[in-house]
């Protein structure tokens, strides 16, 4: 299972874009990379997941380079609702459809 | 919209003594999982059923905890004899288990447990 590696924390300010590099070195063929929101005292969310190049959605946009060795979650414009721990994951395709969360990242939206 | 829903959100307990959690998932969501979190660390996995079945256990699941989907429902987790190492955010998502991995995972609040 591929590990992931990814900040600890980051501050912002609102109306920045934040933009989320994790490295997953060891990434196999039929790996997934997936994006999930946590807030306090709340469960996890997902917000975006890719295979390779670029996926965006209403919410964030998934950058992956082509040896997928890393990816980059960008949150255009965060808003202080946008504070949050956010993880990124490696779903492989057949994993027992666990997922495995790593420590994610403290993004702090200040006003 | 309804959500999974997890029950109670939040207990205290004394070390000993046996408490159990229930989770209702999104309905017709025939995958539903449970995760521990402690605080500042991410969610672990500790188990998943696909309908009643129960498929996979995390080594983190003792044999003081057991978990049930008895009509391929809602499921309870139950922790016996709680130790302080219990304490933890106790989390269950549900999915549709329509495919063959990599299905979005909904969670539910998660229910809290604090043992003394």
């Amino acid at each position: 299972l591929a590990k992931t590696t990814q900040p600890i924390s980051m501050d912002s300010y609102e109306g920045q874009e934040v933009n989320i590099t994790c490295s997953h070195n060891n990434i196999a063929t039929n790996d997934y990379i997936t994006w999930y929101q946590q807030f306090p005292s709340q469960g996890p969310r997902f917000i975006i997941q890719g295979y390779k190049t670029k996926v965006t959605n209403e919410v964030a946009s998934l950058f992956i380079p082509a040896d997928r060795k890393s990816s980059t979650l960008s949150l255009p414009r965060v808003s202080l609702s946008d504070t949050a721990v956010y993880y990124c994951l490696v779903v492989p395709k057949a994993a027992g459809n666990k997922l495995t969360f790593g420590g994610g990242t403290r993004v702090l939206v200040k006003p | 919209d309804t959500g999974v829903s997890q029950n109670p959100r939040h207990k205290i307990t004394k070390r000993g003594q046996n408490v159990t959690f229930r989770c209702d998932p999104i309905s017709e969501h025939n995958r539903l999982y449970w995760y521990r979190q402690t605080l500042g660390q991410g969610p672990e996995f500790l188990t998943y059923f696909q309908n009643e079945a129960q498929l996979e256990k995390s080594r983190l699941l003792s044999d003081r905890f057991s978990a049930e989907r008895p009509k391929g429902s809602f499921s309870t987790l139950e922790i016996q004899r709680t130790e302080q190492g219990d304490s933890a955010m106790y989390l269950c998502a549900s999915s549709p288990g329509l495919a063959v991995g990599r299905e979005t995972q909904y969670f539910g609040p998660g229910t809290r447990l604090l043992v003394l």
